[in-house]
């Protein structure tokens, strides 16, 4: 059973500082992950797709992947008060076997101290 | 607005009732995604679809649950005889096939059984 696991918070960041976002996994298969950004009542919206080991960078959002120890990150930079959301991190699936679907974590609420 | 439309995006029913909602993947997706997703939970997988087949249906959806996509475009997704353990948001994602593919979240149906 493959499972993502993710700190619930709350987690809260002073405006302007970075948030940090951690995610563990438990499939050393997993190839690449997703991080989702999900405002309260709302859908899940895509921000980082990362599948090499290291960092990537995009804006004030960073994801860094480490396959060796099994955790994936998501660093904010420079965090904004609409930044706050909860943030879901997601293994998609690796082929197209009848097993494979994408494996969501239970999220990490963000909250932004203005 | 990923592409990914949903109907209706807000349902309130009566215990024991049948409810379907519906959802218009993105046009060149392949794969359509069902997902139940509850308060402080992340998405909770359901079943999807590789154009019209059905390849995988979660074990704890109950028989009251059955999803569609009769074309290989839209999807239904039906409750029959609703419970009030049904309340909660129903997601539908669409995505290709290719090897690290992205899921496009719809806005979400909103059930609420009374």
């Amino acid at each position: 059973q493959k499972e993502v696991e993710q700190n619930s918070g709350p987690l809260s960041v002073p405006e302007g500082a970075i948030a940090s976002l951690n995610c563990t996994y438990s499939d050393r298969g997993s190839q690449s992950f997703f991080w989702y950004r999900q405002y309260s009542g709302k859908s899940p919206e895509l921000i980082m797709f990362i599948y090499s080991n290291g960092d990537k960078e995009d804006g004030r959002f960073t994801a860094q992947l480490n396959k060796a120890s099994q955790y994936v990150s998501l660093l904010i930079r420079d965090s904004q008060p609409s930044d706050s959301a909860t943030y879901l991190c997601a293994a998609p699936p690796r082929g197209m076997n009848r097993d494979d679907k994408i494996i969501f974590g239970k999220g990490t609420r963000l909250h932004i101290l203005p | 607005d990923t592409g990914v439309s949903q109907d209706p995006r807000h349902k309130i029913t009566k215990r024991g009732q049948n409810v379907t909602f519906r959802c218009d993947p993105i046009s060149e997706h392949n794969r359509l995604y069902w997902y139940r997703q509850t308060l402080g939970q992340g998405p909770e997988f359901l079943t999807y679809f590789q154009n019209e087949a059905q390849l995988e249906k979660s074990r704890l959806l109950s028989d009251r649950f059955s999803a569609e996509r009769p074309k290989g475009s839209f999807s239904t997704l039906e409750i029959q005889r609703t419970e009030q353990g049904d309340s909660a948001m129903y997601l539908c994602a669409s995505s290709g096939t290719s090897e690290q593919e992205t899921q496009y979240f719809g806005p979400g149906t909103r059930l609420l059984v009374l």
